[in-house]
């Protein structure tokens, strides 16, 4: 069966500082993964995919994760947050294929602070 | 296209009436999932379709909640009777394929 662990509960991090959002995920076959952000009071929205092809996958905000295999790793990263960037994180595993099912992790607060 | 559409976005009942959310997918999406939110457990898959034929509910905690796709624009969730324990926000999301999904903004739901 597959899982995913989100270590780390909540990340203070100062504005402009870099941020590494951990994932690990457990799985006997391949996988697709996912990072999803949910801001206050809203729903999930998907901030980036690796589904085939290149490791590194970026999201039209700055943030990027990069597949890897040998540690069973998809962590997010970001060189320099803003303030807007708080939220809480949410990775994700999904075996594709005709089983379409996401496994979410326990999810990460990044609390942006000036 | 308005996204996946929930409704109603707050609801607040007493304890022991029937709930009903609503949610209306993506257009031309193939599958609906219906999960559940809560500090203590985070997100719970609760029940998904493919193709308004329900799949996996597996993820549905008790008898007392239902849930049902008539067509593959419309989907609701039931609870019946509700305790205080059902209160959570509760999201609908739809997929099409391997894309990821999109979720709804949620129904958060008091049972008091």
């Amino acid at each position: 069966a597959q899982s995913v662990t989100q270590l780390d509960s909540q990340v203070p991090v100062f504005e402009e500082a870099p941020v590494e959002l951990r994932c690990n995920y457990s799985s006997s076959v391949s996988v697709y993964l996912f990072w999803y952000v949910q801001y206050p009071n809203q729903g999930l929205q998907l901030l980036l995919k690796y589904l085939s092809g290149s490791t590194l996958v970026e999201s039209i905000n700055g943030f990027e994760a990069e597949f890897n295999k040998s540690q069973t790793s998809f962590h997010l990263r970001k060189p320099s947050v803003h303030i807007s960037d708080t939220a809480e994180y949410f990775c994700a595993v999904s075996k594709g294929g005709a089983t379409n099912k996401l496994i979410f992790g326990t999810g990460t607060l990044l609390a942006v602070q000036p | 296209d308005a996204g996946v559409i929930q409704s109603p976005r707050h609801e607040v009942t007493e304890m022991g009436q029937e709930v009903t959310l609503r949610c209306k997918p993506i257009s031309g999406h193939d599958y609906l999932f219906w999960y559940r939110q809560t500090m203590m457990r985070g997100l719970e898959l609760l029940i998904y379709f493919n193709n308004n034929v329900p799949i996996d509910d597996s993820g549905m905690p008790e008898d007392r909640f239902s849930a049902k796709m008539p067509n593959a624009s419309f989907s609701t969730l039931k609870i019946q009777p509700s305790e205080p324990r059902d209160s959570a926000v509760y999201f609908c999301a739809s997929s099409l394929n391997l894309d990821g999904y999109t979720f709804g903004s949620g129904t958060r739901l008091t049972v008091v």
